[in-house]
């Protein structure tokens, strides 16, 4: 089956600094993928979706400029939450949406625990 | 509010029992989904019905879709202490791929 994977799959840093967290389809090209950010106990919301060589599009009340997200090829996707802050802590979740996929079904990678200190 | 609401929240039975969780949508969909996601990991996708069927069965799952009511329920019969897990819905809409959660069932299963 299709498989996501996300690096890191944890990380604490220091209220001020950057966090990259990558999102990669391993066997199967995604011209979309999609960023979650989930906090605990609660349900996915989504973020942003992201498009092959095009800008993202951001959700309503989601910062552009703090959470960066490149998707510079069919296999990799990129969020950069910039000068992180405590109320940044969370659990954050791509999926990917496969080139040419038999439905409409989103691979989702394992998420990245950020804890902001 | 949120698309896709879910009951109950939190489903507590005994090994070999079912689970029935229902889930409640507000828009016209091309498709709902139902996920499994185990604590603090990530999502794995059990299911996906589309606007024009109506019934669904994967192994041990059965899924129904009543587009008049825009409900779902989620079926897990002879319930294993495996199956203990949140348990989401999410819609796609017509206008696009973007999913929409549901704010999920917390199942355990007791062995």
């Amino acid at each position: 089956g299709a498989v996501v994977s996300q690096h890191p799959s944890r990380v604490i840093c220091k209220s001020g600094t950057s966090v990259k967290i990558e999102c990669r389809s391993l066997d199967f090209q995604a011209t979309t993928m999609f960023w979650y950010r989930q906090f605990p106990k609660k349900s996915l919301m989504l973020m942003a979706t992201s498009n092959e060589g095009s800008k993202a599009t951001y959700e309503q009340g989601v910062e552009k400029d703090k959470f960066l997200i490149n998707h510079a090829s069919l296999t990799l996707s990129t969020l950069t939450v910039t000068s992180a802050h405590p109320e940044d802590s969370s659990f954050y979740i791509c999926s990917a949406r496969p080139y040419q996929g038999a439905g409409n079904e989103q691979f989702f990678g394992p998420g990245t625990r950020l804890t902001v200190l | 509010s949120q698309q896709g609401e879910e009951d109950p929240q939190a489903l507590s039975i005994q090994e070999g029992e079912n689970a029935t969780m229902n889930c409640s949508y507000k828009t016209s969909i091309n498709n709902l989904q139902w996920y499994r996601q185990n604590s603090g990991r990530g999502l794995v996708h059990l299911i996906l019905i589309r606007s024009n069927e109506r019934e669904k069965h994967s192994g041990r799952l059965r899924v129904t879709l009543d587009t008049s009511k825009k409900s779902s329920s989620l079926l897990i019969t002879a319930s294993r202490a495996a199956d203990t897990a949140s348990y989401f819905c999410a819609t796609e809409g017509t206008s696009g791929s973007r999913l929409t959660f549901g704010e999920g069932t917390q199942l355990t299963v007791n062995p």
